[in-house]
């Protein structure tokens, strides 16, 4: 079956360093989204990516999209103590109806 | 705007007992989810209903059943819960499956003694 895997697993940095998570699909997407999870909380939806080699920004977020769709990122600059979190991308096979695959999740931790 | 209503939100059980998790959605959707998440292993789907009327396993269905009551409400029920069921479980909702995003609820999370 599809897996979407993410590294790092966890990542501590010290505040105002920068931050990147990736993602890995095994098969090609149709789209990738990346969720947030504060620590206790759900997950809350930051973006959707659906073309080849995609790029877009939130504020200091840069999310991009494989050429290939198979790989993601999302890259964080000055991180921030409310950055913390983990950090989800979840891909959509355009074959699999409604079923988005979650990868693993980083965990970001910011030491201020 | 209440968005994604879950019940309970904690819950412990004994090995062998049945509960039903429930779960709402007031924004008209049109699809439904239900993930599971563990440590370290992301979010797994369990089941899910792309529209009333129709469900579909997911990943990890076994051990799970699912109901569709209406277009607002999407239960999971454990009929012989297990140690290894227990985890949090997230109630999602999207305005229909193909391209969107994912409304969660805020979890329910289950101990099985």
């Amino acid at each position: 079956g599809q897996q979407v895997m993410q590294i790092p697993q966890y990542q501590h940095v010290q505040e105002g360093e920068d931050f990147t998570t990736y993602c890995n699909s095994s098969t090609t997407l149709s789209n990738i989204q990346w969720y947030k999870q504060r620590p206790g909380g759900h997950p809350v939806f930051l973006i959707q990516l659906v073309k080849s080699g995609e790029v877009k920004k939130q504020k200091r977020l840069t999310f991009q999209f494989g050429e290939a769709k198979k790989n993601s990122s999302l890259h964080i600059t000055a991180t921030q103590t409310t950055d913390v979190g983990t950090y989800f991308c979840a891909g959509q096979r355009s074959n699999a109806g409604n079923m988005l695959t979650f990868g693993g999740g980083t965990r970001l931790m910011v030491k201020p | 705007n209440a968005g994604v209503t879950q019940t309970p939100k904690f819950q412990v059980l004994k090995t062998g007992q049945s509960m039903t998790l429930q779960c709402a959605q007031d924004m008209n959707h049109n699809s439904m989810y239900w993930y599971r998440q563990d440590p370290g292993m992301g979010l797994r789907l369990i089941y899910y209903s792309a529209s009333e009327g129709t469900t579909d396993k997911g990943e990890v269905p076994n051990g799970y059943n699912v109901s569709r009551l209406n277009k607002r409400e999407f239960s999971l029920r454990l009929e012989s819960a297990a140690p290894s069921q227990t985890s949090v479980y997230f109630c999602a909702s999207s305005v229909s499956g193909r391209i969107g995003e994912l409304f969660f609820g805020e979890g329910s999370r289950l101990t099985v003694l």
